[in-house]
């Protein structure tokens, strides 16, 4: 069974350019997370998605950032424009959702991203 | 307050010993309760899960749950140069499905 899959792995941009991440999350695993991970810090969900629906957005920066889940497969993220402050690596990860206690979930490869 | 409290650490053990990893958390309506492991530039990764009050072993790992004093702990027996890594502590509460993180322990062992 394939994880979760992000790309690119790595993405090096100037201040105030786009920038667009991508998840593919596992096979039947209808929730989706965006996570953003500071140097030294733990994950922050940014956002989360119930099939095609975000469900808990409250702490994604709108101004800036924007997801969607199309389908509720695979996710994209965006920031623009970007700030030096965002450079950080975002996560993605999904879990099968439904009321089991155990819904630890699998995280992607993330994506270290630094803006210059 | 932070949500959830962790030592940063880092904290170091020789091989063979035992590490002991704790969290705090502030959120009496939280719920289950987990240990990802995370190697340098990598991404973290699930070890175990527990929700009941008590203790669960899985191999040389242990969680350790006390919902009244609101800690979780976890035991890593036998220690190994390869269980070097930073502990991530997260915790679910409510009817949200979704965790939220420590700031994570950074545990060396030492050969």
């Amino acid at each position: 069974e394939a994880g979760v899959v992000q790309s690119p792995r790595y993405k090096i941009i100037e201040k105030k350019q786009p920038v667009a991440f991508w998840c593919n999350p596992i096979s039947g695993h209808n929730t989706l997370y965006w996570y953003r991970q500071n140097l030294g810090q733990g994950p922050e969900l940014l956002i989360r998605y119930e099939n095609e629906e975000a469900v808990d957005d409250s702490q994604l920066p709108k101004d800036r950032f924007s997801a969607e889940r199309l389908k509720g497969v695979d996710s994209t993220l965006k920031i623009q424009p970007a700030e030096l402050g965002d450079s950080a690596v975002y996560l993605c990860a999904s879990s099968l959702g439904g009321t089991r206690k155990n819904y630890g979930y699998t995280f992607g490869s993330g994506t270290r991203l630094t803006v210059v | 307050q932070k949500e959830v409290e962790q030592n940063s650490g880092p904290l170091s053990v020789p091989e063979g010993a035992i590490a002991s990893l704790n969290c705090t958390y502030s959120d009496r309506g939280s719920q289950s309760f987990f240990w990802y492991r995370q190697y340098s530039g990598k991404s973290p990764e699930l070890i175990m899960f527990i929700y009941s009050n008590g203790d669960k072993e899985d191999g040389r790992f242990t969680a350790q749950l006390n919902k009244a004093s609101q800690y979780v702990s976890l035991l890593i027996r036998d220690s190994q140069p390869s269980d070097s890594a930073t502990y991530l502590c997260a915790f679910s509460s409510g009817s949200a499905r979704q965790l939220t993180f420590g700031s994570g322990t950074q545990l060396t062992v030492l050969p």
